[in-house]
């Protein structure tokens, strides 16, 4: 059972070049997050999609998109990346039953660790 | 969204209880407390969560107040595999579905 798989493991990228983070879980689960760890730092939400064909902003949105490819897939994309962008990047999913009113436990994925130079 | 604040560092020996501490006073009534924690270079690992009843499970238990304004993650006996980043959440259901707001976490440290 993989969970939740993210690739790149590693990236360094210069200023202003583009890129995209992919994320798949295999658990069935319908809501996907993107988080931010910076060092020293508890992780912030960047978006999240809390179900197939959704995605919303979380905490620190800008300069990322996001794309829910299929129940299974989310990626994050930088367009322009900036040094401010140096971080771990975790995806996350779990299962949130329909009426929302009890929430499941969240996995996580190993993370992305990205340096923008 | 509710806060949640934590000590930075605790120290615990090997296989002694350790009682790491959670205020979240402006809760809502429909947020779960959930307890991650991060091994280094992982990401976030699921221990336990609860509502307003204490609750219990292979890796720790967990102690809520009565007013929810707080909480206690327990470790009954610590290993040295415990050392991590412990992260005490608020995990909202309704419209804000399972986000998780995550605040600096308590470091904590096993010695031999």
């Amino acid at each position: 059972n993989a969970g939740v798989t993210q690739t790149p493991k590693f990236q360094v990228l210069k200023t202003g070049q583009s890129m995209t983070l992919q994320c798949a879980q295999d658990m069935n689960h319908n809501s996907m997050y993107w988080y931010r760890q910076d060092p020293g730092m508890g992780l912030r939400l960047i978006y999240y999609s809390a179900s197939e064909g959704t995605t919303d902003k979380g905490e620190v949105p800008n300069g990322y998109n996001v794309s829910r490819l299929n129940k299974r897939e989310f990626s994050l994309r930088l367009e322009s990346a900036a040094p401010s962008q140096t971080s771990v990047y975790f995806c996350a999913s779990n299962r949130i039953p329909l009426g929302g009113l009890r929430v499941t436990e969240a996995f996580f994925g190993q993370g992305t660790r990205l340096t923008v130079v | 969204d509710a806060k949640t604040t934590q000590p930075n560092s605790m120290e615990s020996n090997e296989e002694e209880p350790v009682h790491l501490p959670c205020n979240h006073s402006t809760i809502s009534g429909t947020d779960y407390i959930h307890w991650y924690r991060q091994l280094p270079s992982q990401g976030p690992e699921y221990v336990i969560h609860g509502l307003t009843s204490n609750v219990n499970n292979r890796m720790a238990s967990l102690a809520i107040a009565e007013d929810r304004k707080s909480s206690t993650l327990i470790l009954h006996r610590a290993t040295l595999r415990d050392a991590a980043v412990y992260y005490c959440t608020l995990n909202a259901g309704g419209t804000s579905y399972g986000k998780l707001t995550f605040g600096q976490g308590t470091i904590l440290t096993v010695h031999p």
